[in-house]
């Protein structure tokens, strides 16, 4: 089914390792994001790309880096966990449709608990 | 600069009773986009709605309504005869249409969420 995949859904790190977590979409769309949940917080943007090749900070991009070498991927990697990363992180994919409305859609989302 | 307040952090209901979630919003643009997510236990992100800023027609579809209005910067989201299973946080968004320097193309902006709660 066409969509957003994240990969993996679950992970447990301990304080100071890395990994990377993957996002594709299959929808050929420009815009793609990381965003993180915590409670009482709701979605928070980490990165976002507007294209192959670029991408940008959002609200909190400390502690984490991003890249989109392939239009249909989009990596977020924390080079050093902590504990504060413990959290939800969706990926989403959007373009602009006629109408002007960005058709939207959402991962499944990736819970990383860092211990 | 764009925000979505839900002041609402937890609602409990008994089944069928009537419950509304309220959505206040800010922003510069006249164009823009609204948008109600619910996340179930499960935790996806579940579309439920989309409104754009030119639309401000009321919508029904089965037990949810949506209550739009610009003059005070409102989107109301209300579900009648709630069920054990509309247990879940929701969330309101909005993406700011206009790009214009420093914005984010297609960001959503989220409130921070309403629990809500049936109870059988």
């Amino acid at each position: 089914n066409a969509g957003v995949t994240q990969t993996p859904k679950f992970r447990v790190l301990k304080t100071g390792q890395s990994m990377t977590l993957l996002c594709a979409q299959d929808m050929n769309h420009e815009y793609m994001y990381w965003y993180r949940q915590d409670p009482g917080m709701g979605l928070r943007l980490i990165h976002y790309s507007v294209g192959e090749g670029t991408t940008a900070k959002g609200e909190v991009p400390d502690g984490y880096n991003v890249s989109r070498l392939k239009k249909q991927n989009f990596l977020l990697g924390l080079e050093s966990a902590a504990p504060s990363q413990t959290s939800v992180y969706f990926c989403a994919s959007s373009t602009p449709v006629t109408g002007g409305y960005y058709g939207y859609t959402f991962g499944s989302g990736t819970r990383l608990t860092v211990v | 600069a764009q925000k979505v307040t839900q002041a609402q952090t937890e609602i409990s209901v008994v089944e069928k009773e009537d419950v509304t979630l309220d959505c206040v919003y800010e922003t510069r643009d006249t164009t823009y986009y609204l948008f109600w997510y619910k996340q179930p236990p499960s935790g996806e992100l579940v579309f439920l709605i989309r409104r754009n800023s030119f639309d401000e027609q009321n919508e029904i579809s089965g037990r949810y309504s949506w209550n739009f209005q610009k003059s005070t910067s409102s989107f109301n989201f209300t579900i009648t005869a709630s069920q054990v299973v509309d247990s879940a946080v929701y969330f309101c968004a909005l993406i700011p249409d206009v790009p214009y320097r420093g914005s984010t193309l297609g960001r959503l902006y989220f409130g921070r969420g309403t629990q809500l709660t049936v109870w059988p």
